[in-house]
């Protein structure tokens, strides 16, 4: 089975500031996904960003940008310029390459962006 | 956005009694999945569906069961409900197995409450 470990169950951050929200796995596949998604208070569940295993360089979408280390399983988003908007909880999921496509999320960390 | 469409969006029903919550897609996507979201737990897979009459089961699949007789509807019943069945439920859907734009779309969740 894979697990996912989001650590930090509550982050908070000024905004204009960055933050670091972290992520573990734990896997014995070689080929696989991981993403980011948001959930803001609508419910919505919103991708926020992903990465190819295969894939060394880091994957960045405007200002959320990861730090992959695959040999250490960890995948961390990075925000910066934090907004108000991004004021949600941000699960961390894995999906292995195979029948199913089944996605694993982590547990979730709600951030707080301050005004 | 995708064209996924959970109904109904909330329920309130009695221990004991079925429940069938319908998923809805128009995205023609081979893969569909059931999760419940649980503070602490963030969201974990129920059932999940790989073609029309093809379903497997995930990791919290007890009290539960799912059909899918057409590619678009997906439909999770739960056959007595239990308080511990209190969630809110979320419909998702993955194109092809393995497209490096692989991403899981959502519903846009059920809040279920059990009394």
């Amino acid at each position: 089975a894979q697990t996912v470990t989001q650590s930090q169950p509550e982050m908070s951050v000024q905004e204009a500031e960055t933050v670091t929200l972290s992520c573990t796995y734990d896997t014995s596949e070689n080929n696989y996904y991981l993403f980011w998604y948001k959930q803001p208070p609508s419910r919505q569940m919103i991708l926020v960003i992903r990465q190819e295993a295969y894939k060394q360089q880091n994957a960045t979408e405007n200002r959320f940008s990861v730090n992959f280390q695959k040999a250490a399983k960890s995948f961390s988003l990075k925000i910066s310029d934090s907004q108000l908007g991004d004021t949600a909880m941000y699960f961390c999921a894995f999906m292995k390459r195979n029948t199913g496509n089944q996605f694993y999320f982590g547990t979730g960390t709600s951030l707080t962006v301050i005004p | 956005d995708a064209g996924i469409t959970q109904s109904p969006r909330h329920k309130v029903t009695e221990t004991g009694t079925p429940v069938t919550l319908r998923c809805h897609q128009t995205e023609n996507h081979r893969y569909m999945y059931w999760y419940r979201q649980d503070p602490g737990h963030g969201l974990r897979l129920i059932h999940y569906s790989y073609g029309v009459k093809d379903t497997d089961k995930g990791e919290v699949s007890d009290g539960y069961s799912v059909s899918r007789s057409k590619t678009e509807d997906f439909l999770l019943t739960l056959e007595s409900a239990t308080s511990s069945q209190t969630s809110v439920y979320f419909c998702a859907i993955t194109p092809r197995e393995g497209h490096k734009d692989t991403e899981a779309f959502f519903g846009q969740g059920t809040r279920l409450t059990v009394v």
